[in-house]
């Protein structure tokens, strides 16, 4: 089983929809995670840290579900430019090895 | 300011050659990390530094690859003798220790090995 777990989608979304997304992480020690976004032929950048109590940053909202051991993504209101790859990132308890999910695929249409 | 700085941004090689990709890191960042991206395994992490001193090498593939960091602001990732199979985008990225979890990529190297 890999540590980090993604859909790869692609997830096809409708201009100005809602669509969110699932990780789900195998380490349960497992104490930071975030998310990451890559768009075509770049590198990953960091999109918002995804904290305990939930958060969210415009019209991105970030959960973590620790009993069930995966984090989600929501994305509102979706814009052409939100068309990338979301990366999900773990970090392991001990050291700062982030590892990274294989990433979902997310297609903001007209 | 700059961001971290790869070179090259694209190398062809020939099985058996030796390849030698070079990172600079964010200056002040004290993390260097180096990952591998394919299609097939994502991204992986290779090695990482903190301080120039190497931490975690357990990602290296096989004894082909190496990789240095002989001062804070450089480091090197080596394959001798390359395979085709190590084609792939290498990344470095740096941060500061007390936020780990926000790297800063570069542009990435793109290795094709014929």
């Amino acid at each position: 089983r890999k540590e980090v777990e993604q859909d790869p989608g692609p997830f096809n979304v409708p201009e100005g929809a809602t669509v969110a997304f699932n990780c789900t992480y195998s380490n349960s020690a497992s104490q930071s995670f975030f998310w990451y976004r890559q768009d075509c032929r770049k590198e990953p950048k960091l999109l918002m840290s995804v904290y305990s109590s939930g958060n969210e940053d415009g019209r991105f909202t970030a959960q973590l579900n620790r009993a069930s051991q995966y984090i989600s993504l929501l994305i509102r209101d979706s814009k052409l430019s939100d068309s990338a790859t979301y990366l999900c990132v773990v970090n392991k308890a001990a050291g700062n090895k982030l590892t990274f999910g294989g990433g979902t695929r997310v297609l903001v249409k007209p | 300011d700059a961001g971290v700085i790869q070179s090259p941004r694209h190398e062809v090689t020939e099985m058996g050659q030796e390849v030698t990709l070079r990172c600079k890191p964010i200056s002040g960042h004290d993390y260097l990390f180096w990952y591998r991206q394919t299609m097939m395994r994502g991204l992986e992490l290779l090695i990482y530094f903190n301080n120039n001193v190497p931490i975690d090498d357990s990602g290296m593939p096989e004894d082909r690859f190496s990789a240095k960091m002989p001062n804070a602001s450089f480091s090197t990732l080596k394959i001798q003798p390359s395979e085709p199979r190590d084609s792939a985008v290498y990344f470095c990225a740096s941060t500061f220790g007390t936020y780990v979890g926000k790297l800063f990529f570069g542009s990435g190297t793109q290795l094709s090995v014929l």
